[in-house]
């Protein structure tokens, strides 16, 4: 089952902050973070495997509840360059092959 | 991180030919690959997993006569789209992950092929 995402798109000015989640009805093994640009490949921001963890590197974070169910992506300070569609992945396997279900994906734009 | 290589980038063909996609992991054996779709604005679905020298599995609603797959070495896994038709038209794009590459769980994407049926 797709996770759902929300917001689907949001608005930002340069510097100011964001959230985006992802939501599922079933405990997930793992969960992925990508950002996409247009007409690009998807390129990987982080994953998370444990109930509680967060992780984060520069300005952008992430975290994942305790139930495995919901995880958000938090966008501090955002850049131009943070523009694009973000997706979470949620994992079917375990071990090296990480079979995705992607999310319905977040559309960010920030602006000047 | 590992680099996995998509040609071609983007492919205009006539309704009723067929259109080979090849994607290459080039520092790394992938012993699987999986292929994507994702039409604009929509998220990427899921079409098949291939494994170096096995059928690939296929999922619901993803025909494998139209779709073929064949990953004959750990190098390289083919996508091609038989008898092509307009609405075959899409952004296709291929992951990997295998021995030899940082086991952190992550997915390696190619550049992706965006395929245009006329």
């Amino acid at each position: 089952q797709q996770p759902v995402q929300s917001p689907q798109a949001v608005i930002l000015r340069e510097g100011e902050d964001a959230v985006i989640n992802c939501s599922s009805s079933k405990a997930l093994y793992s969960v992925h973070w990508y950002r996409q640009k247009h007409g690009e490949a998807p390129v990987f921001l982080m994953i998370l495997l444990k109930g509680g963890e967060q992780k984060g590197h520069d300005k952008i974070s992430a975290s994942f509840n305790e139930k495995k169910q919901q995880s958000s992506l938090y966008l501090t300070a955002s850049q131009l360059s943070y523009s694009g569609t973000y997706f979470c992945g949620t994992a079917k396997n375990t071990g090296t092959a990480s079979k995705l279900t992607f999310g319905t994906g977040t559309r960010l734009q920030v602006t000047l | 991180g590992a680099v996995v290589s998509q040609h071609p980038s983007w492919v205009i063909c006539k309704s009723g030919t067929s259109v080979k996609i090849e994607c290459r992991s080039l520092d790394f054996q992938a012993t699987t690959m999986f292929w994507y779709r994702q039409f604009p604005k929509q998220s990427l679905m899921l079409m098949a997993t291939s494994n170096e020298g096995s059928k690939a599995t296929y999922e619901q609603g993803v025909e494998k006569d139209k779709f073929l797959i064949n990953h004959a070495s750990l190098t390289l896994s083919t996508l091609t789209v038989t008898s092509a038709h307009p609405e075959d038209s899409s952004f296709y794009i291929c992951s990997a992950s295998g021995v030899g590459g940082p086991n952190t769980g992550e997915l390696f994407f190619g550049e992706g092929s965006r395929l245009t049926v006329l």
